[in-house]
């Protein structure tokens, strides 16, 4: 199976500063097909997760655009460039590749 | 508006079975391969099973080969996880969700509460 692991843990940030979040596969997720299926969800207390970013880079429509996603091949990249108070809760980097799909363990974002 | 509900949890003891259902509502059911992912307490997203669009493609993770069964009824534009021979382990919030972009997870549901214990 594919690990997927993310860094830090966990994340506590002042309002309007930054925040990266990192993801690191075991194998390359770059299909012959040139699609590489990588994807990035929050999940916000209490509620279901919510699709952020697919296929590395593109924001799902109506996720704002201090989200982005960069990368390539194993290791990828989520960053925030002005964190908000609605962004809190855990995010989950996933790959579709291969079977199984396997998630990360999730990185906690918290406000300072 | 576009959703999935999830219904069927409950309380089961160890080696027993439930059936979960998902009913969508706000697109054409047929044209999507379906998904369920599981999360138990306090931990991370699991990904358990897919169908494909006419339901003869089934894909699983390895802990419940064997054990549950994904099928949907397009008719009733409904999809299901049969689980048998429940594990304490197999305790979790299940998620239905439609792999809408790409294999992106782009519409969840609410979630139903499996607990195996006896």
């Amino acid at each position: 199976d594919i690990v997927m692991t993310q860094t830090p843990p966990s994340l506590s940030v002042t309002p309007g500063q930054p925040a990266s979040i990192s993801c690191k596969s075991s194998q390359s997720l770059l299909d012959s097909d040139g699609t590489t299926y990588f994807y990035w969800y929050l999940q916000k207390p209490g509620q279901s997760p919510q699709l952020l970013i697919y296929e590395v880079s593109s924001r799902l429509s109506g996720v704002p655009d201090r989200f982005s996603g960069s990368g390539s091949g194993t290791d990828f990249t989520l960053e925030i460039s002005r964190v908000e108070a609605e962004d809190v809760g855990v995010y989950y980097c996933m790959q579709a590749i291969h079977l199984p799909w396997t998630l990360g363990q999730g990185t906690k974002v918290e406000i300072k | 508006e576009v959703q999935l509900v999830e219904s069927g949890g409950g309380l089961v003891q160890p080696g027993g079975s439930l059936r979960l259902s998902c009913v969508v509502s706000g697109f054409t059911f047929t044209n999507y391969w379906m998904t369920w992912v599981r999360q138990a307490p306090g931990k991370g997203l699991e990904w358990v099973a897919n169908i494909n669009q006419g339901g003869s493609g089934k894909q699983y993770v390895d802990s419940v080969k064997g054990r549950f069964t994904i099928s949907r009824d397009n008719t009733k534009n409904s999809l299901y996880l049969q689980m048998d021979s429940l594990r304490v382990e197999d305790t979790a919030v299940y998620f239905c969700a439609r792999p809408g972009i790409g294999r992106g997870l782009d519409i969840w549901g609410q979630g139903t509460v499996i607990t195996v214990s006896s």
